[in-house]
């Protein structure tokens, strides 16, 4: 079965901070993986969308990176804002469908 | 049009009411997808149309749930006979071609309430 897991659940930091966000899938057979945030009673919004060929991708204060033999991509967060309040979420692209993990809340203290 | 739509953005129904849930995708977009997101959860996949047709509708919960987009565009989700654990928050995303490594954008979705 397609699964994806994200660590940690929950992340409350300072402001300024650089943090990791973690995310594994159980099948490596992916397309694509894609970042998303998602904020209270939102819909998603992409963040970063990284090919299965690409090792990582970059947006401003973003970076995502992809190890897909491993099954494992990263999202860092650098020198963190309060504005970054909110969940993230990782989903794996396997053709059809996307595979979403639970995601991880962040909180960002001023 | 700018981005992906969905109406109504909050829907409160009695079990055992039917409701429909509409989609409108992002002009051009072939591919459409429905997800469903339970409250702290991440989304899980109900069903994909390409164009017209419905390719996989695999996730669908029970035959209580049906989706439609008949000429391509504009999706709908019908969901017959609601209960109390239909209650969640369903999101349509659209990408602009099929099968592979294609951004998906996503809806603000419809936040689903049933009593």
């Amino acid at each position: 079965k397609q699964e994806v897991t994200q660590i940690p659940a929950a992340l409350s930091v300072p402001e300024g901070e650089n943090l990791v966000l973690n995310c594994s899938f159980t099948d490596s057979a992916i397309y694509n993986l894609q970042w998303f945030r998602q904020d209270p009673g939102k819909g998603l919004t992409s963040l970063l969308l990284i090919q299965s060929s690409q090792r990582e991708q970059t947006s401003g204060r973003l970076n995502a990176s992809l190890d897909k033999s491993s099954g494992r991509s990263t999202l860092y967060i650098a020198a963190s804002q309060p504005g970054d309040s909110a969940t993230y979420l990782c989903a794996a692209n396997y053709g059809q469908n996307f595979v979403f993990g639970p995601g991880t809340r962040l909180s960002v203290l001023p | 049009g700018a981005g992906v739509s969905q109406s109504p953005r909050y829907k409160v129904a009695k079990r055992g009411q039917d409701v429909a849930l509409r989609c409108d995708p992002i002009s051009g977009h072939v591919s459409l997808f429905w997800y469903q997101q339970a409250l702290g959860q991440g989304p899980e996949f109900l069903t994909y149309f390409q164009n017209e047709a419905q390719l996989d509708k695999s996730g669908l919960p029970s035959d209580r749930f049906f989706a439609e987009r008949p000429e391509g565009s504009v999706s709908t989700l019908k969901i017959q006979r609601t209960q109390q654990e239909d209650s969640a928050v369903y999101l349509c995303a659209s990408s602009l071609v099929g099968q592979g490594g294609y951004e998906q954008y996503f809806g603000p979705g419809t936040r689903l309430t049933v009593t």
